[in-house]
């Protein structure tokens, strides 16, 4: 069982149709919750870490929350250049030492 | 500047062959890490490395050797190239290991493609 779900898989918006990227997780003791958003060819940008349910962290078009079981990415007027895959990750507890554990991403593609 | 760099970008190589992927962080973090992203693009972890001590060795084939020559560097290096090794290998480094507030940052990533 995968213990990071992203969904959906992909997603198409027109320029300015506001939407949320889900990130849904089954491990226990989360030290920590990562979004990234990765460009065709380019490795992992970071975006936000978010700690504890409740927290919320915005940049620019994007808007980050985190509940017990679940973030989302929410994407507000989005633009062409916001077109990527995003990647959610997890660190916890008893996954060894340091390290995430990434879902399978969300490829996103706004249409002008 | 780069902060985690890795060379080459791109790697075509016969199956049988050994080869490596070097890098680099200027950033003064002392962990540092490789992960593979397969062709259905799901990044995993393989190795982790903290002032250059093994902390993570996730179950690779023993044909995958990291080598951290001192902190700031943390090479791969890769023997019998199988056309299964074909995928995209990702250097990364955090400030240090099982701390809040670490992130993880990944370099460009190294396209390695067996024949």
């Amino acid at each position: 069982e995968d213990q990071v779900t992203q969904s959906p898989e992909a997603l198409r918006l027109q320029e300015g149709e506001s939407s949320s990227l889900n990130c849904s997780y089954t491990v226990s003791g989360l030290r920590g919750l990562f979004w990234y958003r990765q460009d065709p060819g380019k490795g992992p940008e970071f975006l936000f870490t978010l700690y504890s349910a409740g927290e919320e962290k915005e940049k620019e078009r994007l808007k980050a929350t985190l509940t017990k079981k679940e973030s989302f990415l929410h994407i507000t007027a989005p633009k062409p250049e916001d077109s990527a895959t995003y990647l959610c990750a997890v660190a916890y507890s008893g996954a060894g030492s340091y390290q995430l554990t990434f879902g399978k991403g969300t490829k996103l593609s706004v249409i002008p | 500047d780069t902060a985690v760099s890795q060379t080459p970008k791109y790697l075509v190589t016969q199956m049988g062959n050994d080869k490596s992927i070097k890098c680099e962080q200027n950033l003064g973090h002392d962990t540092m890490y490789w992960y593979k992203q397969d062709s259905k693009k799901f990044l995993k972890i393989m190795f982790s490395y903290n002032n250059k001590e093994l902390i993570i060795n996730e179950t690779v084939p023993n044909r995958f050797s990291p080598k951290s020559p001192d902190k700031a560097h943390l090479n791969l290096h890769i023997n019998s190239l199988e056309l299964g090794d074909s995928a995209v290998y990702f250097c990364a480094s955090s400030r240090t290991q099982g701390t809040t507030g670490n992130t993880i940052y990944f370099g460009e990533g190294s396209w390695l493609t067996v024949v």
